[in-house]
């Protein structure tokens, strides 16, 4: 299986800061990689596919960009409904996994 | 609107089985797949399987291969996944996702997760 390895494992930032979630794939997945947000208790929510496209709905302050086995996420400026755990997915391979997750907070 | 929506929470004695639904709306059921993830307790999220609701054919993790059954019933319009043998390491949220027509890989639609507790 393809091994996901998200960092940091969390991160406090302010309101208005610009943060960055780096995932990185044990092999070559060219751009088969999304991310999700889920906050406690509740179901993931996809933001970020295909690496860089961005999900209907999803506001723009969140991007994503990379290829083959080094990827990022960013919010622009972060707001106080940005608090949630984020997790990348591969799906280069069967089986799909995700990353450990990246616990966002504020500071 | 699309909307999935699962059985409630389980507790199961360890050896047993558990069976969750998760019942679809405002979509036609056999044009898409349905997947199964499940969360233990502060874990990543792991993919278990998936079923192709159109033509019933299924996947599934080889880690839980021969515990992990996922069927589904076209005229109710759910999808249903049974886990077998159940062990403590099995407790967790079990959630079913819908993919985008676009990538089977690609959960735009999750249900709510149904928490299932493995405890003697």
């Amino acid at each position: 299986d393809i091994q996901m390895t998200q960092s940091p494992p969390s991160l406090s930032a302010s309101v208005g800061d610009r943060v960055t979630i780096t995932c990185q794939a044990s092999q070559d997945i060219t751009k088969y990689l999304n991310w999700y947000q889920q906050k406690p208790g509740k179901a993931p929510k996809l933001l970020i596919y295909d690496a860089s496209k961005l999900e209907t709905g999803v506001p723009s302050r969140f991007s994503g960009s990379g290829s083959g086995t080094d990827f990022s996420f960013t919010i622009s400026s972060l707001q106080p409904e940005d608090i949630a755990t984020y997790y990348c997915q591969q799906f280069d391979n069967v089986p799909p996994t995700f990353g450990q997750g990246t616990r966002l907070e504020i500071k | 609107q699309v909307q999935l929506v699962q059985s409630g929470a389980e507790v199961e004695k360890p050896g047993a089985s558990v069976k969750v639904s998760c019942k679809a709306s405002g979509y036609t059921f056999t044009n898409y797949a349905m997947h199964w993830v499940r969360q233990a307790p502060g874990q990543r999220l792991e993919w278990m399987g998936w079923i192709n609701a159109g033509n019933d054919k299924t996947k599934y993790s080889q880690g839980l291969q021969g515990r992990v059954t996922i069927t589904r019933d076209t005229s109710a319009s759910t999808a249903y996944m049974e886990l077998s043998s159940l062990r403590s390491e099995d407790t967790a949220v079990y959630y079913c996702a819908r993919p985008n027509s676009g990538s089977n890989w690609r959960f735009d639609y999750w249900g709510q997760g149904t928490l299932v507790t493995v405890s003697s």
